[in-house]
């Protein structure tokens, strides 16, 4: 089975600061990666599918590059409603593998 | 509105069985697939299972192969998990999740709240 592994599992930036997250997945998986967005207690939400398409309604300081094994998701200017752990997915086959999280904080 | 609904947690003796349910609203169930995803207490996202929109099942994740048989019913709206030989590490909330549209869309655009399920003695 393709493993899907993020890094850092962690980090610490300012508000305003640009944050990069890395997901690689351990075989060629095309454009079939999706990103999520977890706050704590609630519902993962969708931002970014076939690695580089915005959800509706995602704003634009969301975006997602890559193709193949590796990908990342950027923002661009971190705000304080962005706390959260970072998903990403392959979905290309069975099983549809995710990445084991970022958690992204204030500093 | 999408809406998808989970029930049928609760707590079970290792070994066991449940049924969790899905009821699915607010758009054309038949046009689309499903998935089942779950999160064990402080851990991360796993995939259990998924299946299209026309019933083909697109498998399962190795830790429930076996054990776990997903299914759905069109006249019901409903997407279904049925789990046996419940293990104390599948102890997890258990989301219902919908596919995006189109061909090969297998992510997942639209959560439910999940259901818990707990395996202990």
């Amino acid at each position: 089975d393709i493993q899907m592994t993020q890094s850092p599992s962690s980090l610490s930036a300012s508000v305003g600061d640009r944050v990069t997250i890395t997901c690689r997945a351990s075989q060629d998986i095309s454009n079939k990666l999706a990103w999520y967005q977890q706050k704590a207690g609630k519902v993962p939400k969708l931002l970014i599918y076939a690695a580089s398409t915005l959800q509706s309604g995602v704003p634009s300081r969301f975006s997602g590059s890559g193709s193949g094994t590796d990908f990342t998701l950027t923002i661009s200017s971190l705000q304080p409603e962005d706390v959260a752990t970072y998903y990403c997915q392959k979905y290309n086959s069975a099983p549809r593998a995710f990445g084991q999280g970022t958690k992204v904080e204030i500093k | 509105e999408v809406q998808l609904v989970e029930s049928g947690g609760g707590v079970v003796r290792p070994g066991g069985s449940l049924r969790l349910s899905c009821a699915a609203s607010g758009f054309t169930f038949g046009d689309f697939g499903l998935s089942w995803v779950r999160q064990a207490p402080g851990k991360g996202l796993e995939w259990v299972s998924g299946i299209t929109w026309n019933s083909v099942v697109a498998g399962y994740a190795d830790s429930v192969k076996g054990r776990f048989t997903i299914s759905r019913d069109g006249a019901k709206n409903s997407l279904y998990l049925q789990m046996k030989g419940l293990r104390v590490e599948d102890t997890a909330l258990y989301y219902c999740a919908r596919d995006g549209r189109g061909g090969g869309s297998y992510f997942s655009d639209n959560w439910g709240q999940g259901t818990l399920v707990t395996v202990s003695s």
